[in-house]
């Protein structure tokens, strides 16, 4: 199982409309969770940390079920400069003490007008 | 505008060739990283500086060859590349290796090698 997963896209969605991302993870000690956007060929960049007890910033929406170890990303009222790929990134603990960010495959969104 | 600068943008090498990567920051950030990203995949770890030294090499061959000069300096020189190496190039850097979360990337280097 890879460490961290998502769906596998592409999304195309039409303007105004919502979509939801997935993302589960498999190490159990991971402890911190974030969303980073990627545009076509430039760089990622952070979108916003997960939470515990789930955090909104704006038209977005994260979460976070320990549990069942996934995150999730919400978008509502969709815009046409949301087009990009998501990335999932899991802050894993590993050997010695060193952690590291796994980022997970990224899901490509593409808003249609 | 990112705030990590790269250089070059794109570099095109042959397999016999010497080059380097460079990546500067000027955010006294004291952890930097080396991202390597084929396309439609995500960005893979290569190596991580803290505080100046090498803190972890995701086993990256030999070719690879980091530097820190100083606490705002990353170099990637590479030798004898061969054409698998091929790729995106990101340099990032973080606060400190405590806090990962806010990653700064640099806009990378697209590598060809011929």
């Amino acid at each position: 199982r890879k460490e961290v997963e998502q769906d596998p896209g592409p999304f195309n969605v039409p303007e105004g409309a919502t979509v939801a991302f997935n993302c589960t993870y498999s190490n159990s000690a991971s402890q911190s969770f974030f969303w980073y956007r990627q545009d076509c060929r430039k760089e990622p960049k952070l979108l916003m940390s997960v939470y515990s007890s789930g955090n909104e910033d704006g038209r977005f929406t994260a979460q976070l079920n320990r549990a069942s170890q996934y995150i999730s990303l919400l978008i509502r009222d969709s815009k046409l400069s949301d087009s990009a790929t998501y990335l999932c990134v899991v802050n894993t603990p590993s050997n010695f003490g060193n952690e590291k960010l796994t980022f997970g495959t990224g899901t490509r969104l593409t808003i249609i007008p | 505008d990112t705030e990590v600068t790269q250089t070059p943008k794109h570099l095109v090498m042959g397999m016999t060739n010497k080059k380097s990567l460079k990546c500067e920051q000027h955010m006294g950030h004291r952890a930097m990283y080396w991202y390597k990203q084929k396309a439609k995949k995500p960005p893979e770890l290569m190596f991580v500086y803290s505080y100046e030294k090498l803190s972890i090499n995701e086993s990256v061959p030999s070719r690879f060859s980091p530097e820190c000069p100083n606490s705002s300096l990353l170099n990637l020189h590479l030798h004898a590349l061969q054409p698998e190496d091929s790729a995106l190039y990101l340099c990032a850097s973080s606060q400190d290796r405590a806090k990962t979360e806010k990653l700064f990337f640099g806009s990378g280097t697209q590598l060809s090698v011929l």
